[in-house]
């Protein structure tokens, strides 16, 4: 089955500094990748996805790249504040079925 | 904007009996699931469920798992002889059509086995 690699697995920065966490995934025929924020106790929530048909997607101050070749994708964060602080965790799927998750990444954005 | 409303929040149950986790999803989506997340862990999928049956499950949904759709809104999860091991955050999740993949999560039911 599907295997996602998420890091690193906590990342510290200081607030206006850009954030960038780093996935690949196993099987080339996943074609949906969504990245999630969880904050602590909640619910994970979508903040972007992109479909193997694209490079790149971008969404104000978040982006993603995706590599299907190396299978790898990535989110991007810049101008980082206070409240990007939480869990991110990629997740890769077949047509948005089963999502498989990566191990999440503790972002910590310092004022 | 439209949620996926899971009961209770917080379920706590002794070793061995059952549970069931309520989930209403978006009324107008097709596809549910349910994911746990143990604490401090990452999220994993359970089960898929649609068109009134179960669609994929994954090693962890076992014999004490089952999930059923009673009243074509309420999506639930049993859970028949509860273990340690279950201790978990358990989210249901929903999903519009085949081509569109977003999901909608729950709020989530905090499940503690003592």
């Amino acid at each position: 089955g599907e295997n996602v690699e998420q890091h690193p697995s906590t990342l510290s920065v200081q607030e206006g500094d850009s954030a960038v966490i780093k996935c690949t995934y196993s099987d080339s025929a996943s074609n949906y990748f969504p990245w999630y924020k969880q904050e602590l106790g909640k619910r994970p929530q979508l903040i972007i996805d992109i479909r193997s048909n694209v490079g790149e997607k971008k969404d104000q101050r978040i982006a993603v790249t995706l590599n299907k070749t190396a299978k790898h994708f990535s989110l991007h964060i810049t101008e980082t504040q206070p409240e990007d602080s939480a869990v991110y965790f990629c997740a890769a799927s077949k047509a948005g079925n089963m999502l498989t998750f990566g191990g999440g990444t503790r972002l910590m954005v310092k004022p | 904007e439209p949620e996926v409303t899971q009961t209770p929040s917080h379920q706590v149950t002794q070793m061995g009996q059952e549970v069931i986790l309520r989930c209403v999803p978006i009324s107008n989506h097709l596809y549910f699931y349910w994911y746990r997340q143990i604490l401090g862990q990452k999220v994993e999928f359970l089960v898929s469920f649609y068109n009134n049956e179960i669609s994929e499950k994954s090693e962890i949904f076992d014999d004490q798992f089952s999930v059923e759709r009673p009243d074509g809104s309420n999506f639930t999860l049993k859970i028949r002889s509860t273990k340690l091991e279950d201790s978990a955050m358990y989210f249901c999740a929903s999903r519009l059509t085949g081509a569109n993949y977003g999901y909608t999560f729950g709020s989530g039911t905090r499940l503690t086995v003592v």
